[in-house]
């Protein structure tokens, strides 16, 4: 069964040190996101992305952070210069929408565990 | 988004049916519901979507009332693995919509 995938399962940092957080998503898929959930608290959306430029974002998603598609496969967020605020899991998703009236049902990575020092 | 409404937690014992119910009394006429799941910190896993029909698949089923204010995830025989945080959320068709987690359900399935 096709599933999304994510490097690495957890990254360490030191704080002002800019990190790229990479995922693959199922290979049909045309939509992508980034969500993340600070230890004990909600999963909170950042941002989506379809046809090679963001959708939707949070008010979390600032300056700081960006995403990119840089090959056919992978969709990568970076956040530029890491706060300890930043520490948190973060999961990429990825769905497929055929026709207007369809559901949107997201298929969400294991995550990546940033730890920011 | 519509909001939805949930017990912040509920027991179940192993091989019975457990029946989470979630309230959405707002829900606009193209909103589809979701239900997910995470267990322990881990990526929230898809479970079943419906419209306005009860929707059934290898996970649950999904029992949507005729007014479409509130719903029921039905876990038919629940296992120790079922033990998860369950999320009910409303979110428009037909876009990429970001999905809007709340706390969810914590069922705790018991031996």
């Amino acid at each position: 069964e096709p599933e999304v995938t994510q490097t690495p399962s957890h990254q360490v940092t030191q704080m002002g040190q800019e990190v790229i957080l990479r995922c693959v998503p199922i290979s049909n898929h045309l939509y992508f996101y980034w969500y993340r959930q600070i230890l004990g608290q909600k999963v909170e959306f950042l941002v989506s992305f379809y046809n090679n430029e963001i959708s939707e974002k949070s008010e979390i998603f600032d300056d700081q952070f960006s995403v990119e598609r840089p090959d056919g496969s992978n969709f990568t967020l970076k956040i530029r210069s890491t706060k300890l605020e930043d520490s948190a899991m973060y999961f990429c998703a990825s769905s497929s929408l055929t026709w207007a009236g369809e559901g949107n049902e997201q298929f969400f990575g294991p995550g990546t565990r940033l730890t920011v020092l | 988004d519509a909001k939805t409404t949930q017990p912040p937690s509920m027991d179940c014992a192993e091989g019975r049916a457990a029946n989470l119910p979630c309230n959405h009394s707002t829900i606009s006429g193209n909103e589809y519901v979701y239900w997910y799941r995470q267990i322990h910190s881990q990526g929230p896993q898809y479970i079943i979507h419906g419209l306005k029909n009860n929707e059934t698949n290898e996970m649950a089923s999904l029992i949507i009332t005729e007014d479409r204010k509130s719903s029921t995830l039905i876990l038919p025989h629940a296992t120790l693995r079922d033990t998860a945080v369950y999320y009910c959320i409303v979110s428009p068709s037909g876009s990429a919509r970001q999905l809007t987690f709340g706390s969810g359900t914590q069922l705790t399935v018991l031996p």
